[in-house]
């Protein structure tokens, strides 16, 4: 299985709104409503920010958002801060039945 | 609060065997349906590898499914992973996952292995 496609950077100034996308196929991203994402900071754990598509699990910022297109998915950050610079990565459920990750996006505060 | 912790040897020898064990705390692992172990070579992205449910069915990443097995120890509350035939392309943190909906909501601090003579 392919890992799904981001933008490798994406980058923004505090207050702005930046979108990440993650480019799947029919047989991943756009088969289920099954896209989560995790934000990771250097030498942390990775952390659940969105899952099934949209949904935020309790302590997790409303400035962070999900939705669906097709085979594409996507996170927004909003109101961008200092602490959001990090990686983030995609994941989905599978027709296999398996999971696949993003292969990640380094997002940088201006 | 449920915790995982990850443990098991920080090296093994090319072709040898990776095993590794993750400790549930805090929660059974007979509640929640699916666990997975998940991996990042150093400086690079997130793999999966596979997950068990608490009954012991499990599914594989295509990639390693010949090399891998996940395994449950209810009376324990723990998982097992083993990967056989390591290579230097396996040097890795392991990270065992809770899921939650398609997500994995619960992660454990991850074990560097490094696969090395």
């Amino acid at each position: 299985q392919s890992a799904l496609t981001q933008p490798a950077s994406v980058s923004g100034s505090p207050g702005q709104s930046i979108t990440i996308s993650c480019t799947g196929t029919s047989s991943d991203v756009g088969g289920y409503n099954s896209v989560s994402w995790y934000q990771q900071h250097p030498g942390k754990v990775p952390k659940l920010m969105i899952y099934d598509v949209s949904n935020r699990p309790s302590g997790v910022s409303n400035r962070f958002s999900g939705s669906k297109s097709g085979n594409t998915a996507s996170l927004t950050i909003s109101g961008l801060q200092a602490e959001d610079e990090a990686d983030y990565y995609c994941s989905s459920y599978t027709s296999s039945p398996t999971y696949v990750f993003g292969t990640g996006t380094k997002v940088t505060v201006l | 609060q449920v915790q995982l912790q990850e443990s098991g040897p920080g090296l093994v020898s090319p072709s040898g065997t990776l095993s590794l064990t993750c400790a549930v705390s805090g929660y059974s692992i007979t509640e929640n349906n699916w666990w997975s172990w998940v991996r990042q070579p150093p400086g690079k992205g997130l793999e999966w590898i596979g997950e068990v449910f608490h009954s012991g069915s499990a599914h594989y990443n295509p990639s390693l499914v010949s090399r891998v097995s996940i395994s449950v120890d209810r009376s324990k509350n723990h998982l097992s992973l083993n990967l056989n035939s390591v290579t230097a392309a396996d040097t890795a943190v392991y990270y065992c996952a809770k899921h939650w909906g398609y997500g994995f909501d619960s992660w454990g601090q991850g074990s560097l292995v490094t696969v090395s003579s």
